[in-house]
């Protein structure tokens, strides 16, 4: 059965404070892993496809890197406006490459 | 602005009640999914339909049915609500499923079965 694991749950991160997140999947057959985030009362933002392993992508803040059996999001220098829940959302052949998404890792910045 | 409608945003049901989810893609897409959101579970597929006049059923489609009425549209129904289906309910669309094709997702709609 594919699995999706994000840790940690949640995250209170100071300004500044530079912090990393992780997705473990099971999903076998990847195609892509996909990063979104969610703000409160919405629904999520796409923000990254990682095709295989060892690509990265870049967006302000945030670095997203992939292994064969997990993927990172780093927040550097976070500001407050980074708070969020972040989910990841791996694709392959045993989910029929539909989208299977974790439980999310909400992230706080406090200024 | 281009993206994905869902009606209504909030709406508090009575166990046994039924009703209908709207959802409307401006986007030209030919997949279209409805996801529950529960908290600590994730997203969780109920049904989609990878093509106008196909609907299949996800991880979690008992006490639902579609109906994909056309390529824009795509609505979920609750014939008999229970306080079970109480949850945050996003529809979301692809241009098309499988292999790398993401999804662009509504606001949501919050339902509260009592």
């Amino acid at each position: 059965e594919d699995q999706v694991t994000q840790s940690p749950e949640a995250l209170r991160l100071q300004e500044g404070e530079s912090s990393s997140l992780n997705c473990s999947y099971t999903v076998s057959g990847l195609r892509g892993l996909f990063w979104y985030r969610q703000d409160p009362g919405k629904g999520p933002e796409f923000l990254f496809t990682l095709y295989s392993a060892g690509e990265e992508k870049e967006k302000e803040r945030l670095k997203a890197t992939l292994t064969k059996k997990e993927s990172f999001l780093h927040i550097t220098a976070p500001k407050p406006e980074d708070s969020a829940t972040y989910l990841c959302a791996p694709s392959g052949s045993s989910n029929d490459y539909k989208l299977s998404f974790g439980a999310g890792t909400t992230v706080t910045v406090r200024a | 602005n281009a993206g994905v409608t869902q009606t209504p945003k909030f709406q508090v049901l009575k166990t046994g009640q039924s009703m209908t989810l709207q959802c409307a893609q401006d986007m030209n897409h030919n997949s279209m999914y409805w996801y529950r959101q529960d908290p600590g579970m994730g997203l969780r597929l109920i049904y989609y339909s990878a093509s106008e006049g196909t609907t299949d059923k996800g991880e979690v489609p008992n006490g639902y049915n579609v109906s994909r009425l056309n390529k824009r549209e795509f609505s979920l129904r609750l014939e008999s609500a229970a306080p079970s289906q109480t949850s945050v309910y996003f529809c979301a669309s692809s241009e098309k499923t499988g292999e790398n094709y993401g999804y662009t997702f509504g606001s949501g709609t919050r339902l509260t079965v009592v």
